[in-house]
């Protein structure tokens, strides 16, 4: 079992959907919960980033925490075409920092 | 303010050659990662160092491979003796240091290309 798992997609959305990234871990440790965003041959970009359990909003994105469940989400309100990526899942304790695989996004016109 | 600097952008090297792979982190960072991506696979960690340290090599080969980051100059990530194996693209991410280290500014990384 990997330590942290994230769906590959694709996932293809038409424009203004709500979109609905996830992922799972094990390692109960992770205290930091990070989403990046990949555009193509670009390196990863953070774009949400959460301490603990909670909700985290900015913008059309919200990012919850659920420690319980071992389990993070994002929200994409309003999706753009500009939002067509590949998001990474990150977190981290005080030592490791684990990526998920990468959900790669369409957002169609 | 330019973000985290890597070149070459694109690298070919035939089996059996050495590759180098520069970095330059933020201005003000002082934490170096380098990671290795593959395709359908998500970031794979291979090496912290700080200036003039290297403080986690957990997940570098440890045949072939070496990174450095001396106190002058960029980070530089070694490998010796490339296979095919090798090609991936490998990205660079800097952190301000401690208490930020999750906090990591990527590079828009080395693509390479072992023949």
């Amino acid at each position: 079992q990997k330590e942290v798992e994230q769906d590959p997609g694709p996932l293809s959305v038409p424009e203004g959907a709500i979109v609905s990234l996830n992922c799972t871990y094990s390692n109960s440790a992770f205290q930091y919960f990070m989403w990046y965003r990949q555009y193509s041959r670009k390196g990863p970009e953070l774009l949400m980033y959460t301490y603990s359990s909670g909700n985290k909003e900015d913008g059309r994105f919200t990012a919850q925490v659920d420690k319980s469940s071992k389990y993070i989400s994002l929200f994409i309100r309003d999706s753009q075409p500009s939002d067509s990526a590949t998001y990474l899942c990150a977190m981290k304790d005080n030592n490791d920092m684990r990526f998920g695989a990468g959900t790669r996004l369409t957002v169609k016109p | 303010n330019a973000g985290v600097m890597q070149n070459p952008r694109h690298l070919v090297r035939r089996r059996g050659q050495e590759a180098r792979l520069r970095c330059s982190p933020m201005k003000g960072h002082s934490h170096v990662y380098w990671y290795r991506q593959l395709p359908e696979e998500g970031l794979k960690f291979m090496v912290y160092l700080q200036k003039e340290n290297i403080i986690d090599e957990s997940g570098m080969p440890k045949e072939r491979f070496s990174a450095e980051f001396p106190k002058e100059g960029p980070s530089i990530l070694r490998i010796q003796q490339v296979v095919r194996g090798d090609s991936a693209a490998y990205f660079c991410a800097s952190s301000p240091g401690q208490g930020q280290a999750e906090k990591l500014f990527f590079g828009s990384g080395t693509q390479l290309s072992v023949l």
